[in-house]
């Protein structure tokens, strides 16, 4: 079964730091790019940041540029989200999503961030 | 920024109608759109890719169209389990963008 899985999420105050992990199985790791997609409670898809397979092409969101950081272990078929700087409007259920050259085709179930004091 | 606007923001039909969603972006994106169902206490679910392309277990009666400009989601015959809210997504230029949903509610 193709699936990911997300973990991590937790409550942090607003200036601080968390690291996602989302871990792949059931297909080739490497052979996809992947994405962190947000949803914030109530409210819709936001798309946070995406990594190409080798990790050559990263971009994100103008809202977490230079706050945000993703990366991946393909031997270890994981990518992170390394979150910095928090701030309350960070907070949302965060998925991962592979992708195809196409779309987002596997998502996972989510992992919860709270930001406040 | 690709704007994406989605109507009409809730559709209240009976099973066994047809359902029309629209996806309208603000340049064109060509074919590179997705459509996406959500439901309540779950993630996204693929629907439809490249706009028109259903996706794998994905039901005949979803089927998109449009590019450019303008996209539509169809589906022919409601069931009761096709509630929840779709968005589009565009993947034509960074940043990725989605669209603010349509929910769909079975009468």
């Amino acid at each position: 079964e193709i699936k990911v899985v997300e973990s991590g999420g937790g409550l942090v105050k607003p200036g601080g730091s968390l690291r996602l992990s989302c871990a792949g199985s059931g297909f080739d790791f490497s052979g996809f790019s992947m994405n962190w997609v947000r949803q914030a409670p109530g409210k819709g898809l936001e798309w946070v940041s995406s990594i190409s397979r080798s990790s050559s092409y990263i971009n994100y969101a103008d809202s977490v540029r230079g706050r945000f950081t993703i990366f991946r272990d393909n031997a270890k078929s994981s990518l992170y989200l390394q979150m910095d700087s928090l701030r309350a409007e960070d907070s949302a259920l965060y998925y991962c999503a592979r992708s195809t050259s196409s779309a987002f085709d596997c998502w996972g179930q989510g992992t919860l961030v709270i930001v406040s004091s | 920024d690709i704007v994406l606007t989605q109507s009409p923001a809730t559709l209240s039909l009976s099973p066994g109608e047809r359902a029309t969603l629209s996806c309208r972006a603000s340049q064109d994106i060509t074919s590179y759109l997705s459509w996406y169902r959500q439901k309540p206490g779950q993630a996204p679910r693929l629907l439809i890719s490249d706009a028109s392309n259903r996706a794998t277990g994905v039901p005949a009666r979803f089927s998109g169209s449009g590019s450019g400009t303008d996209f539509t989601l169809t589906i022919s015959s409601l069931e009761p389990e096709d509630f929840g809210v779709y968005y589009c997504q565009q993947r034509s230029a960074w940043p990725i963008t989605f669209g603010q949903g349509t929910r769909l509610e079975i009468k």
